[in-house]
């Protein structure tokens, strides 16, 4: 089955720096992956995804990148800011025919220090 | 739209009591989840089920746990007898099945279960 790995598993940056998450998967048959954020005490809310046919997406500050080939994943957050402290989770899944659930990373708690 | 609702939000019990944990998809959404998240063992699927019928409950830990979908406005996990290492948050998810949109899961706010 698929199997999804995540680095780093804690983030400190400074405010307005970047952030970089890396994500990869197992099984070259996934083709769509969400990068989830987690408030404390909430449900993880979904930030930006990418589907296996495109290689980058960019939200505002956000942006994900996808290597078939090396069968990894990252997010990208630029101009770091406060709010932007929580736990990340990226996740892999393969649709259609092979169910509909997600396999997600550890996660990744990142600290935007002020 | 109100999200995804679940119910109670806290729960605290003790060891050997039942608790029932309920969730409200989404309405329109055919895809329910059941996750529980934990610190050692990070987000786990437990079950989920479309079209209120279970597709996959390989997650589903021991047979103290069961997941009902008596239709498509309402799920509910059960654990009969509660432990101590079933103290988790459990999220409830729904998402759409639909070509053209998103595969996105969305969660709920989770409820945070202890068993003394």
């Amino acid at each position: 089955g698929e199997n999804v790995e995540q680095h780093p598993s804690t983030l400190s940056v400074q405010e307005g720096d970047s952030a970089v998450i890396k994500c990869t998967y197992s099984d070259s048959a996934s083709n769509y992956f969400p990068w989830y954020k987690q408030e404390l005490g909430k449900g993880p809310q979904l930030i930006i995804d990418i589907r296996s046919n495109v290689g980058e997406k960019k939200d505002q500050r956000i942006a994900v990148t996808l290597n078939k080939t090396a069968k990894h994943f990252s997010l990208h957050i630029t101009e770091t800011q406060p709010e932007d402290s929580a736990v990340y989770f990226c996740a892999a899944s393969m649709r259609p025919l092979k169910g509909q659930n997600f396999v997600f990373g550890p996660g990744t708690r990142l600290s935007v220090l002020p | 739209d109100a999200g995804v609702i679940q119910s109670p939000r806290h729960e605290v019990t003790e060891m050997g009591q039942e608790v029932t944990l309920r969730c409200k998809p989404i309405s329109g959404h055919d895809y329910l989840f059941w996750y529980r998240q934990t610190m050692m063992r990070g987000l786990e699927l437990l079950i989920y089920f479309n079209n209120n019928v279970p597709i996959d409950d390989s997650g589903m830990p021991e047979d103290r746990f069961s997941a009902k979908m008596p239709n498509a406005s309402f799920s509910t996990l059960k654990i009969q007898p509660s432990e101590p290492r079933d103290s988790a948050v459990y999220f409830c998810a729904s998402k759409r099945s639909s070509a053209s949109s998103t595969d996105t899961q969305y969660f709920g706010p989770g409820t945070r279960l202890t068993v003394l």
